[in-house]
């Protein structure tokens, strides 16, 4: 059974830097992209930030470009995500992804992350 | 960025009816559109992947069709646990959504 848990979420104030995980089991992780994705409260999904099986290729929303680094550890079967200077709007739930092809067909339930003073 | 126009934004529904939702591309995505239900609470769950193809676990009553920039997903026989967020999502370039579409009951 495909299992994503991510970890790492919270309060931070605006501008501080804040790391996610996600921790995979029951698949090959460095067979697979992963992703993040991302929901504002009470909004729709919002892809954040793509990265292939071995890291050759990585992708980002130009709303976290520059700001936030995607990567993973084939060897712990753990995807990151770095993410800093956050802002305000920056808060929502993250979710980490398995994509198969260009479809994300397993998802964790989500870490929340919220950036307030 | 792909745009993705989801209708309706809401959509009453009575138990047992057939319905559809629609979702529309600024772009031609070929076949590259995916579908997502979101419960109250709960992460995203694939739907139909590539238009048309079907998931395994996934109930017979949702089904997908359409391609380029005009596509459907189809729920025969609308049941009560079928209440829930819709989205449509485009895997032609990077990554978008829509906004989404909410069965409520009638």
């Amino acid at each position: 059974e495909v299992q994503l848990v991510e970890s790492g979420g919270g309060l931070v104030q605006p501008g501080r830097s804040l790391k996610l995980s996600c921790l995979a089991s029951g698949f090959t992780f460095s067979n697979y992209g992963m992703n993040w994705i991302r929901q504002a409260p009470g909004k729709g999904l919002e892809w954040v930030a793509s990265i292939s099986s071995s890291s050759s290729y990585i992708y980002y929303a130009d709303t976290v470009k520059g700001r936030f680094t995607i990567s993973r550890d084939n060897a712990k079967n753990t995807l990151y995500l770095q993410m800093t200077s956050l802002r305000s709007e920056d808060t929502a739930l993250y979710y980490c992804a398995l994509n198969y092809g260009s479809s994300f067909d397993y998802w964790g339930q989500g870490v929340m992350v919220t950036v307030s003073s | 960025d792909v745009v993705l126009t989801q209708s309706p934004a809401t959509l009453s529904v009575t138990p047992g009816e057939r319905i559809s939702l629609s979702c529309r591309a600024s772009e031609s995505v070929d076949t590259y559109l995916h579908w997502y239900q979101q419960k109250p609470n709960e992460s995203p769950r694939l739907l139909i992947k590539y238009a048309s193809q079907s998931i395994s676990g996934i109930p017979s009553r949702f089904s997908g069709s359409g391609s380029g920039t005009d596509f459907t997903l189809s729920i025969n026989g609308v049941e009560l646990e079928d209440l829930s967020i819709y989205y449509c999502q485009q895997g032609n370039s990077l990554p978008t959504f829509g906004a989404g579409t909410k069965l409520e009951l009638k």
